[in-house]
């Protein structure tokens, strides 16, 4: 079981917005920064938000992160086909002293 | 351009020993740290623990924590990963991941796939 929650699956068709949540808690999300990784079929994972809202260069804008109190989210909006991926929340967890990510969410293109 | 390399396959038995390895370049290594990573067939991604290249300080998650070993090479910029007797529960890809802001990985090597089997 995770530390933090993610839902499993996300989905939606060509230029639709998806949003995923990360639910954490006090030790983690809320008083740490949240960072989202995205990983392709077979590839390693990327960075893709870093310290709740950022993006690394290179990043399309279509992503974006934001954060509230014990929860995170991220969105794509116009969404594309080369989205399908794994997208993995994460953050500094300071009672396990160490690093946690969600469980993964499935992103589909419909 | 920075760069993670990471060492090739490794299909070993339960109760072998196994050293992998992470050779970094681009940055001036002892300024950030470096994690591993476990994905396990089919699985998430589960932080194992991390070292200071800079002092060879390590923490591990609870999880992993005297299962395996992660030490630094400073003079040839390689960070490592050790384990003293496999399982087949080790069976998993395996990756390396430079620090960068807020905590987060910047860079990511290729992976290690370490497959145990009897």
């Amino acid at each position: 079981q995770s530390v933090l929650t993610q839902p499993p699956s996300a989905s939606g068709t060509p230029g639709q917005r998806v949003t995923i949540s990360c639910s954490g808690s006090s030790s983690n999300v809320e008083t740490n920064t949240v960072n989202w990784y995205q990983q392709l079929p077979g590839t390693a994972p990327k960075l893709l938000i870093y310290s709740n809202n950022e993006r690394p260069s290179g990043v399309p804008d279509r992503f974006s992160g934001s954060k509230s109190g014990t929860s995170a989210s991220l969105a794509i909006s116009g969404l594309q086909s080369e989205d399908e991926a794994d997208y993995y929340c994460a953050a500094w967890d300071d009672r396990l002293n160490g690093y946690v990510f969600g469980a993964g969410t499935k992103v589909t293109v419909l | 351009e920075v760069q993670l390399v990471q060492s090739g396959a490794e299909v070993k038995k339960p109760g072998e020993s196994l050293r992998i390895s992470c050779e970094t370049s681009g940055y001036i290594f002892s300024n950030s740290w470096i994690s591993w990573v476990r994905q396990m067939p089919g699985k998430g991604l589960e932080w194992m623990g991390r070292i200071d290249p800079s002092d060879s300080y390590t923490n591990y998650s609870p999880s992993f924590q005297g299962h395996v070993t992660i030490s630094a090479d400073n003079s040839i910029t390689t960070a490592y990963l050790q384990w003293s007797s496999l399982k087949a529960s080790d069976t998993a890809i395996y990756y390396c991941a430079r620090s960068w802001i807020a905590g987060s990985y910047s860079h990511w090597g290729q992976g290690t796939l370490v497959t145990v089997s009897s």
